[in-house]
């Protein structure tokens, strides 16, 4: 059975800093590209960042861009987010997600960690 | 904002067919990415609906079926059930952006 576990969220102040990490499970995690997807409070989904299978290659939203840093540990089967200057708008559920073999369908959900920016 | 809009609400008795739209542009559906669908129930993580435009992961009821035409694709729920209440979203890739898109949401109701 695909696993898939965030940890990391939190509490956290204006500029400051936290980093997430997503356990996967039950599948050959080398294999997939994976993507962080947050949801604010209330609000609908909202795509944050996708990482290639080794690694090699990565993409941000324009919100986050220069602020977060997505990277894997295939060897550890785990996938982080590094969030840096974190402001009140990034409060979230953030959610690590797999991509399908083929498609850049979303096949499998995290359940979601709550990111809160406050003072 | 999203470059992929969606009603914000769509509701129907059980059994009625429904349908939601995602609107888009040239530079994502427009331009021939796929689009996917995903169901989120209340308090919950989504779920794959429909991947490639109109394909169903196994397990997914043949009542939600998924169409695209020019720059907006369609879902549609046919026999609408109880359980069917929740939020809809599509998704793309957008060349503009150089990233992927998920729709505004769409919350569907079980009159």
């Amino acid at each position: 059975e695909v696993q898939l576990v965030e940890s990391g969220g939190g509490l956290v102040q204006p500029g400051g800093s936290l980093r997430l990490s997503c356990a996967a499970s039950g599948f050959t995690f080398s294999r997939y590209w994976m993507y962080w997807v947050r949801q604010a409070p209330g609000k609908g989904l909202v795509w944050v960042s996708r990482i290639k299978t080794d690694g090699s290659s990565t993409s941000y939203a324009d919100s986050v861009k220069g602020r977060f840093t997505i990277s894997r540990d295939n060897a550890k089967n785990t996938l982080y987010l590094q969030m840096n200057s974190l402001r009140a708008e990034d409060t979230a559920v953030y959610y690590c997600a797999r991509e399908h073999l083929t498609e850049t369908a979303v096949d499998n959900w995290g359940q979601g960690t709550l990111v809160t920016v406050s003072s | 904002q999203s470059v992929l809009t969606q009603p914000p609400s769509v509701s129907g008795a059980p059994g009625q067919r429904v349908t939601i739209s995602c609107t888009g542009s040239s530079s994502n559906i427009g331009a021939g990415y796929d689009i996917h669908w995903y169901q989120q129930l209340p308090g919950v993580a989504p779920k794959l609906l429909i991947s490639g435009n109109s394909n169903r992961p196994s397990g997914v009821p043949d009542r939600f079926s998924g169409s695209k035409s020019g720059t907006s694709a369609s879902l549609a729920i046919s026999g609408l059930q109880a359980e069917d209440e929740a939020d809809y979203y599509c998704q793309s890739f957008d060349s503009s952006l150089s990233g992927y898109v998920f729709g505004t949401g769409t919350k569907v109701t079980v009159l």
